[in-house]
């Protein structure tokens, strides 16, 4: 089992969609979670973190179940500029040890 | 805003080489990473430090090792470039601590090896 294990995607989806990503990881003892967005040939830059209630920011929301040990990403009402890579970061072990998932390409279509 | 400065955007090494990627960031932050990004893998973690002189292996640690002398520069060394070492490289860097974990990024080193 890979520790961080996102959904592989791609997600083709009409503007005004509701689309969303789950990412899993493998240590139930894992405290921080994050989803990073990275455009085509730049950098990951944070999208959000993710806490133990859950977190929204406008069109997006954050979700962590510690049961099932995942976290999703939900966006409302999707934007063209919404197309991008997602990438799920967990710190793993607890010590800045920051591993990724293979990332989710999502495409946004007129 | 945080800085974290890659060296070269592009570069193009010989096998059996030996490649130095530098990477420096201007926030006093504790610690600095290095992933390499290769299509369907994602970033994968190749060392990081917590600390000058302090290293911690990551996934793929095979072929690299790293250098941190200073708290605001941290070295990637390719000791023998081979072919399969061409890839993006990421140097990112956090002030460290909860709460704390945001990661800066530099803006990738695409290094080919022929």
């Amino acid at each position: 089992r890979k520790e961080v294990e996102q959904d592989p995607g791609p997600f083709n989806v009409p503007e005004g969609a509701t689309v969303a990503f789950n990412c899993t990881y493998s240590n139930s003892a894992s405290q921080s979670f994050f989803w990073y967005r990275q455009d085509c040939r730049k950098e990951p830059k944070l999208l959000m973190s993710v806490y133990s209630s859950g977190n929204e920011d406008g069109r997006f929301t954050a979700q962590l179940n510690r049961a099932s040990q995942y976290i999703s990403l939900l966006i409302r009402d999707s934007k063209l500029s919404d197309s991008a890579t997602y990438l799920c970061v967990v710190n793993l072990y607890n010590n800045n040890d920051m591993r990724f998932g293979a990332g989710t390409r999502l495409t946004v279509k007129p | 805003d945080v800085k974290v400065t890659q060296s070269s955007r592009y570069l193009v090494k010989r096998t059996g080489e030996k490649v130095f990627l530098e990477c420096v960031q201007d926030m006093d932050h504790e610690n600095m990473f290095w992933y390499r990004q290769d299509p369907g893998l994602g970033l994968r973690l190749i060392y990081f430090s917590y600390d000058v002189k302090m290293k911690e292996k990551g996934d793929i640690p095979e072929g690299y090792s790293v250098s941190r002398e200073k708290k605001e520069r941290f070295s990637l060394i390719l000791e023998s470039a081979s072919t399969n070492q061409t890839s993006m490289y990421l140097c990112a860097s956090t002030l460290g601590g909860q709460g704390d974990e945001k990661l800066f990024f530099g803006s990738g080193t695409q290094l080919s090896v022929l």
